[in-house]
């Protein structure tokens, strides 16, 4: 069973540059995360999207933006990276809302320079 | 003051040796709480939920203390395997505000 699947794994950006990470899953989950992880500060929610056709703000979320494509696909898109953005990106899904286990996709080391 | 604070450790303990984990938490209408175990560059992934009434999985017991807001996790027996990162997990009463502690690094050592 693949889980959650995060692409790409790793990726070296020039400030300014934009992309988009790739996050899908296979368990039929409603519920989808992307955090970041820094140093010291644990994970940190940027946007969440409680099912299909709905996202809503995080923590941090200034600086991105997400799409729910459908129920097994959400991604993460960096319009104009900046060095602060600079961290590992997890993608999480789970059944429902947060009071069931979160399962993670492998991370995205992201690098901006 | 953090919403999740941990000891951020590192815990350096002999194998066989028993370590406890604490984890403080400031909204006292959280609703859930879990340990996540994160291994070094890998994702993190559930231990176990921590329940009112306190539960135990093996050598794992995870205790719950609402009135002083707080939550626990105790090892027994450690084993070399068990060196990893432990995060403790707390979510709010909407069940999506999911607050992820820094980790506490514990290191099992031969």
């Amino acid at each position: 069973n693949a889980g959650v699947t995060q692409t790409p794994k790793f990726q070296v950006l020039k400030t300014g540059q934009s992309m988009t990470l790739q996050c899908a899953q296979d368990m039929n989950h409603n519920s989808m995360y992307w955090y970041r992880q820094d140093p010291g500060m644990g994970l940190r929610l940027i946007y969440y999207s409680a099912s299909e056709g709905t996202t809503d703000k995080g923590e941090v979320p200034n600086g991105y933006n997400v799409s729910r494509l459908n129920k097994r696909e959400f991604s993460l898109r960096l319009e104009s990276a900046a060095p602060s953005q600079t961290s590992v990106y997890f993608c999480a899904s789970s059944e429902e809302k947060g009071n069931t286990e979160a399962f993670f996709g492998q991370g995205t080391r992201l690098t901006v320079v | 003051r953090k919403e999740v604070e941990q000891d951020p450790g590192p815990f350096n303990v002999p194998e066989g040796a028993t370590v406890a984990f604490n984890c403080t938490y400031s909204n006292s209408a959280s609703q859930s709480f879990f340990w996540y175990r994160q291994d070094c560059r890998k994702e993190p992934k559930l231990l176990m939920s921590v329940y009112s009434s306190g539960n135990e999985d093996g050598r794992f017991t995870a205790q719950l203390n609402r009135a002083s807001q707080y939550i626990s996790l105790l090892i027994r027996d450690s084993k070399l395997s068990d060196s990893a990162t432990y995060l403790c997990v707390v979510t709010d009463t909407g069940g999506f505000k999911t607050i992820f502690g820094a980790g506490t690094r514990l290191f099992v050592k031969a």
